[in-house]
C-alpha cells in the first residue's frame, strides 16, 4: 500500500461547477499538507498549505484536513477553465525532505 | 525573474550518451533537489542537497550523480543513458527548516 493515494482520474466537469479531489493516507505523524497545481509542460506550483486538522481558504479554493480519519480534500468553488491541471497532494510528518506526493489527479474543466 | 531555473527544458539524446542537467534558485534557500516524475505523475525524489552537502540519495543508479557547487546550484549528470531514463526531472529548492519545495519548470528527456 503506497503511504498517500489519491486517484489519478480523469476527472472532468463543467465550468461553474464545485470540485473536490482528495487524497488518503496511511502514516499518521503527517502533519503538514500541501497540494500543488502542475499545467500541462510546466513544474508543479504550491496552491494550499495547512497545518494539522481543519479547513483553509483562500479564493476560490478550500484545504480540508481529516486527521482522524488521514483524509485531505481540496474543494474549487466555481471552477473555471483555467483551474484544468493535474493536482498532486503532498504531505510530510516535517521537513521538506521528507515529503510524500500523491501521484496527482488530472483535472479537466469544460468551458 | 525565474525562482528555480533549469536548463535544458527539452532533450532528446541516443542511448548511452552523457547528459547533464543544470539547476540553480535565487530563493536564497540552503537545500536543494533532484525529483524524477515518470509517465503516470508519480513524483520521486532522487537526491538532496543541503548547503552543498548529499543528504537524500534515494535508490537511484550510479549512473546519476549530482553536483552542488555551491548552494545555489545543483546539476544533475547522468552517464550511459538508457531508454528508462525518459522522463522528467525536476529541480526543486526549499529551506533547510521548511515543510515545502518549490519546483523548477522540468527537463524532458528523451532516450531514443
Amino acid at each position: 500500500q503506497k503511504e498517500v493515494e489519491q486517484d489519478p482520474g480523469p476527472l472532468s466537469v463543467p465550468e461553474g461547477a464545485i470540485v473536490s479531489l482528495n487524497c488518503t493516507y496511511s502514516n499518521s505523524a503527517f502533519q503538514y499538507f500541501m497540494w500543488y497545481r502542475q499545467y500541462s509542460r510546466k513544474g508543479p506550483e504550491l496552491l494550499m498549505y495547512t497545518y494539522s486538522s481543519g479547513n483553509k481558504e483562500d479564493g476560490r479554493f478550500t484545504a480540508q484536513v481529516d486527521k482522524s480519519s488521514k483524509y485531505i480534500s481540496l474543494f474549487i468553488r466555481d471552477s473555471q477553465p483555467s483551474d484544468s491541471a493535474t493536482y498532486l497532494c503532498a504531505m510530510t510528518e516535517g521537513g521538506a525532505q521528507k515529503l510524500v506526493f500523491g501521484q496527482g489527479t488530472r483535472l479537466t474543466i469544460n468551458p | 525573474d525565474t525562482a528555480v531555473s533549469q536548463t535544458p527544458k527539452y532533450l532528446v539524446t541516443q542511448m548511452g550518451n552523457d547528459k547533464s542537467i543544470k539547476c540553480e534558485q535565487n530563493l536564497g534557500h540552503d537545500t536543494m533537489y533532484w525529483y524524477k516524475q515518470d509517465s503516470k505523475k508519480f513524483l520521486k525524489i532522487m537526491f538532496s542537497y543541503n548547503n552543498k552537502e548529499l543528504i537524500i540519495n534515494e535508490t537511484v543508479p550510479n549512473r546519476f550523480s549530482p553536483k552542488s557547487p555551491d548552494k545555489a546550484h545543483l546539476n544533475l549528470h547522468i552517464n550511459s543513458l538508457e531508454l528508462g531514463d525518459s522522463a522528467v526531472y525536476f529541480c526543486a529548492s526549499s529551506v533547510a527548516s521548511g515543510n515545502t519545495i518549490y519546483f523548477g519548470e522540468g527537463s524532458w528527456l528523451t532516450v531514443v
